[in-house]
């Protein structure tokens, strides 16, 4: 029962460092997602995949980058990291399109950017 | 204004107590609404989804109020498994966007 599985699970990076977040679901979902959250602020949607082949930018993109690599794969990239990166980043995915209101995360992964 | 307000807590309960929080969500043409739970420092889960006529699980309840402009979750009979920051979630304009609260953080005291 592995779900949606997050590599790694904490990271700590100087400033201007580049890294890739990797996530993968065994669920055969189409939509996969990621999201930041920091203290006192709800989760915010970096980029999603609404199904394979397809990216789209969410509500704070800049500074980041990804790929859908596969139906089971969606990796987040940045290119040069900034102490405002300092997170909890998620993965998700879901099915149905994210009709359902229903995602399942990964167990998160902490980046802390000096 | 935020668009999804939550109360942050924490609200502290004894066991067995009913607690009750609202969420209120600045967008009227919203059609879809969920609570989420979170554990500490662990992913968010869903809880339930709410309903227009309301939505009974168990213990928890969800309604929602269109007119005010809000939902909320009862939680009856509460255990101490049920300490966690419960999560107020509304679509946005695709069904790919929901926005999320900051969260209720409950702690119930034995």
């Amino acid at each position: 029962n592995a779900g949606v599985t997050q590599t790694p699970k904490f990271q700590v990076l100087k400033t201007g460092q580049s890294m890739t977040l990797q996530c993968a679901q065994d669920m055969n979902h189409n939509s996969m997602y990621w999201y930041r959250q920091d203290p006192g602020m709800g989760l915010r949607l970096i980029y999603y995949s609404a199904s394979e082949g397809t990216t789209d930018k969410g509500e704070v993109p800049n500074g980041y980058n990804v790929s859908r690599l596969n139906k089971r794969e969606f990796s987040l990239r940045l290119e040069s990291a900034a102490p405002s990166q300092t997170s909890v980043y998620f993965c998700a995915s879901s099915t149905r399109q994210g009709v359902t209101g229903e995602l399942f995360f990964g167990e998160g992964s902490r980046l802390t950017v000096l | 204004r935020k668009e999804v307000e939550q109360d942050p807590g924490p609200f502290n309960v004894p066991e067995g107590a009913t607690v009750a929080f609202n969420c209120t969500y600045s967008n009227s043409a919203s059609q879809s609404f969920f609570w989420y739970r979170q554990d500490c420092r662990k992913e968010p889960k869903l809880l339930m989804s709410v309903y227009s006529s309301g939505n009974e699980d168990g213990r928890f309840t969800a309604q929602l109020n269109r007119a005010s402009q809000y939902i909320s979750l009862l939680i009856r009979d509460s255990k101490l498994s049920d300490s966690a920051t419960y999560l107020c979630v509304v679509r946005g304009d695709s069904n790919y966007q929901l926005i999320w609260g900051a969260g209720t953080k409950l702690i119930i005291k034995p």
